[in-house]
C-alpha cells in the first residue's frame, strides 16, 4: 500500500540550529516519485523538490538538503542554519505513476517553528 | 498573475446550503485535483480529472461533486454542506503524475 509517514508532528528549534524533518514511505512499486512541499503561515503550498526512485543522489539547495535512502525508505529534509522564515508546515509526498491512478499521497506534515 | 486561482478565498455557509468552489489555471495542464486539508491529517484527495471528459473519485469524495467545464476550470460542489466539511480546500494542477503539482492559494470554508 502507498503510505507516507511523518512521525514528527511538531519541531521547535532556536534560530541558526540545524533541523532534520523525517519522512518514511511505503510502496510496492519500483518506480515512484517523492516530493517535499512547504506551507508557510500564509497558507499556500510551495513545491520544494522532486526525486525519482532511480536517483538516490542527495541534493543540496542553499541551506536545504535532502537525503534519499531506498534501503530505509526514507527521504529526509535538513535545514542548515535555520531562520525564522523557515517556520512552516512541511509535507512529504509520494506518487506511484504506474499503479495508483495518478494520485499523490501526502504525509500528515511536520510543523516547524524557528524561535529567534 | 497567479497560475492557479481559487474563488472564493473564504466562505462561511450554513448547514444544508449548496456551495461551489471554483478553480482556474493558466498553466495549460491537463490534470486538475481537489484536496481538503484538516489539521493533523495532511491533504486528502477529493476528486481528480485528467481531462475534460475524465473525472475520478479520490479517497474522500462522499458529499462532494465536481465539474470540469474546460481544460482550465475545475469546480467543486458541496450539494448540502455539513459542519464536518469545514476545512481548507486546495485546487492543484500538474502535467503528469511524475511531476510536481502546483497549488492554488486555498479556500477556507466554514460550515456552521
Amino acid at each position: 500500500a502507498q503510505k507516507v509517514t511523518q512521525a514528527q508532528t511538531e519541531i521547535s528549534v532556536v534560530e541558526k540550529e540545524d533541523v532534520t524533518l523525517d519522512c518514511v514511505y511505503e510502496t510496492r512499486d519500483t518506480t515512484y516519485y517523492l516530493f517535499w512541499y512547504k506551507q508557510p503561515p500564509s497558507g499556500e503550498l510551495v513545491f520544494l523538490i522532486r526525486r525519482n526512485s532511480f536517483d538516490e543522489q542527495n541534493e543540496i539547495s542553499g541551506r536545504y538538503s535532502w537525503n534519499f535512502q531506498k534501503s530505509t525508505s526514507s527521504f529526509n529534509f535538513t535545514i542548515t542554519a535555520s531562520q525564522v522564515v523557515d517556520s512552516a508546515v512541511y509535507f512529504c509526498a509520494l506518487s506511484e505513476p504506474y499503479s495508483s491512478a495518478s494520485k499523490i499521497i501526502f504525509g500528515s506534515g511536520t510543523r516547524l517553528s524557528i524561535r529567534p | 498573475d497567479a497560475d492557479v486561482t481559487q474563488t472564493p478565498r473564504n466562505r462561511i455557509t450554513k448547514t444544508g446550503k449548496r456551495i461551489m468552489l471554483e478553480c482556474s489555471q493558466t498553466k495549460g495542464h491537463d490534470r486538475m485535483y481537489w484536496y481538503r486539508q484538516d489539521p493533523g491529517l495532511g491533504l486528502r484527495l477529493i476528486y481528480y480529472s485528467f481531462d475534460v471528459k475524465d473525472i475520478n473519485k479520490g479517497e474522500i469524495s462522499d458529499g462532494y461533486s465536481v465539474s470540469r467545464q474546460a481544460q482550465a476550470k475545475f469546480s467543486l460542489s458541496l450539494e448540502s454542506a455539513i459542519p464536518n466539511q469545514t476545512a481548507l480546500y486546495f485546487c492543484a494542477t500538474s502535467d503528469s503524475v511524475v511531476y510536481e503539482q502546483y497549488f492554488g492559494p486555498g479556500t477556507r470554508l466554514t460550515v456552521t
